[in-house]
């Protein structure tokens, strides 16, 4: 089946860092990839749209700034969480559509910002 | 917006049923999913049901929908200790252009033994 692999599956880095999540289809091409933030016990809040190739769409109160979404190929989708500080301490989850129907989510990497 | 609501708890014991609600405000979905999350994973795709549809049933899964009332419902049959986790409704449409997903709450199930 479809599978997104998403890498790493937990980081922690310190204030002022810049983190990297990577998100890869394994099996289709990802044409969309959507960028998902989850905190503790609550539920997925949708951060950015990305199509391949073109800039990514991000929801209202998501600074594009802060977090820099890549989608320079049909397999790879990157977000790059710049700057990061306590307060961006999350869970973050990719998700593609690019496969028949329905979406495939990446396993998520919590990230800890120290 | 759209909006979709969950109740936030169940507890079940080993071999009953369990039955998750949710309730949704967008009259033009087209796809309604349910998805399943374990502790520190993503999200698994159960099931999904098309806007046209009543019921639909997989193995120990039965989805139904109420679209006048705009109510869907994950029945699991003999549910087990690993079905305890965290449950999303969720539903798209594809009007969004993108086809966007927007999540439920979240319930989540507590079977125990």
């Amino acid at each position: 089946g479809a599978v997104v692999s998403q890498h790493p599956s937990w980081v922690i880095c310190k204030s002022g860092t810049s983190v990297k999540i990577e998100c890869r289809s394994l099996d289709f091409q990802a044409t969309t990839m959507f960028w998902y933030r989850q905190f503790p016990k609550q539920s997925l809040m949708l951060m950015a749209t990305s199509n391949e190739g073109s800039k990514a769409t991000y929801e209202q109160g998501v600074e594009k700034d802060k977090f820099l979404i890549n989608h320079a190929s049909l397999t790879l989708s990157t977000l790059t969480v710049t700057s990061a500080h306590p307060e961006d301490s999350s869970f973050y989850i990719c998700s593609s559509n690019g496969a028949h129907y329905g979406y495939t989510f990446g396993s998520g990497t919590r990230l800890t910002v120290v | 917006g759209e909006d979709v609501e969950q109740s936030l708890f169940l507890s079940v014991r080993e071999g009953d049923s369990s039955v998750i609600n949710c309730t949704y405000t967008d009259s033009s979905s087209t796809y309604l999913y349910w998805y399943k999350q374990e502790p520190g994973a993503g999200l698994q795709l159960l099931t999904y049901i098309f806007s046209n549809m009543d019921m639909k049933q997989d193995q120990r899964l039965t989805v139904l929908l109420n679209k006048k009332d705009k109510h869907l419902s994950l029945r699991i049959a003999d549910t087990q200790t690993g079905d305890s986790a965290i449950y999303f409704c969720a539903e798209s449409n594809l009007g969004t252009g993108f086809q966007k997903l927007v999540f439920g709450t979240g319930t989540r199930l507590l079977v125990s033994p």
